[in-house]
């Protein structure tokens, strides 16, 4: 059973374009979960997804950052106009579909370099 | 092996009780971050840790890394009800996110 997935590892874009980041969860699980972590700092909650829904988006930036994770297919952090202050490590985590199952499995992460 | 180990396992404490949470690596770390965990929620950044001998506070969560940054405390005083959660240290050994097993507390009234 592959671990949480996550792509690209590295990414870097230039002021003004786009970034996509991916994440395919554990097989079987239907919870996925997104958070950032900036330099010299702890990861922050942005966004609690499951399938077709956001459950929870209270960590995320009001604009330019969106989520989504369709019935088929990996999770997606989409984050429209990067600026520098984007350049961050973004991590998912993904938990099973279970009542008192709280364990979250993170994925490697992807690091966001804006130019 | 684990590279964090937390200790307890679990924890039940009655409301107003102080406690104690405990985590032990290997190898120094270089950052040592204290999260909270509840079913249906992300994980919650309670405080960071770097220099050896540090020690945070927030509200009644006290933090500390010891002079050999290899362990680190979680100390919450006077214990209540929204405390109650799963508390994870976690650290970043070999460029991987690395987290502890975790320390269910449970506050009873």
């Amino acid at each position: 059973n592959a671990g949480v997935m996550q792509n690209p590892r590295h990414l870097v874009r230039r002021r003004g374009q786009e970034a996509r980041l991916r994440c395919s969860p554990m097989k079987g699980h239907s919870h996925v979960y997104w958070y950032r972590q900036l330099p010299e700092e702890g990861l922050k909650f942005m966004v609690y997804l499951q399938k077709e829904n956001i459950i929870d988006e209270s960590g995320m930036p009001k604009e330019r950052f969106s989520a989504e994770f369709p019935k088929e297919g990996p999770s997606i952090l989409r984050i429209q106009q990067v600026v520098r202050g984007d350049s961050a490590a973004y991590f998912c985590a993904s938990s099973p579909n279970q009542a008192g199952e709280e364990t979250q499995y993170f994925g490697p992460g992807t690091r966001l370099l804006v130019l | 092996s684990q590279e964090l180990e937390q200790s307890p396992q679990s924890l039940i404490v009655q409301e107003g009780k102080n406690l104690t949470i405990n985590c032990t690596s290997s190898k120094t770390l270089y950052g040592l971050y204290w999260y909270k965990q509840k079913y249906g929620e992300g994980l919650i950044f309670l405080m960071m840790l770097q220099k050896g001998g540090e020690e945070k506070s927030h509200e009644k969560i006290t933090a500390k890394l010891d002079e050999k940054k290899q362990q680190s405390s979680l100390h919450i005083t006077a214990s209540q009800p929204s405390h109650a959660g799963i508390y994870l240290c976690g650290a970043d050994i070999s460029e991987k996110l690395t987290f502890g097993t975790g320390t269910r507390l449970t506050i009873i009234p």
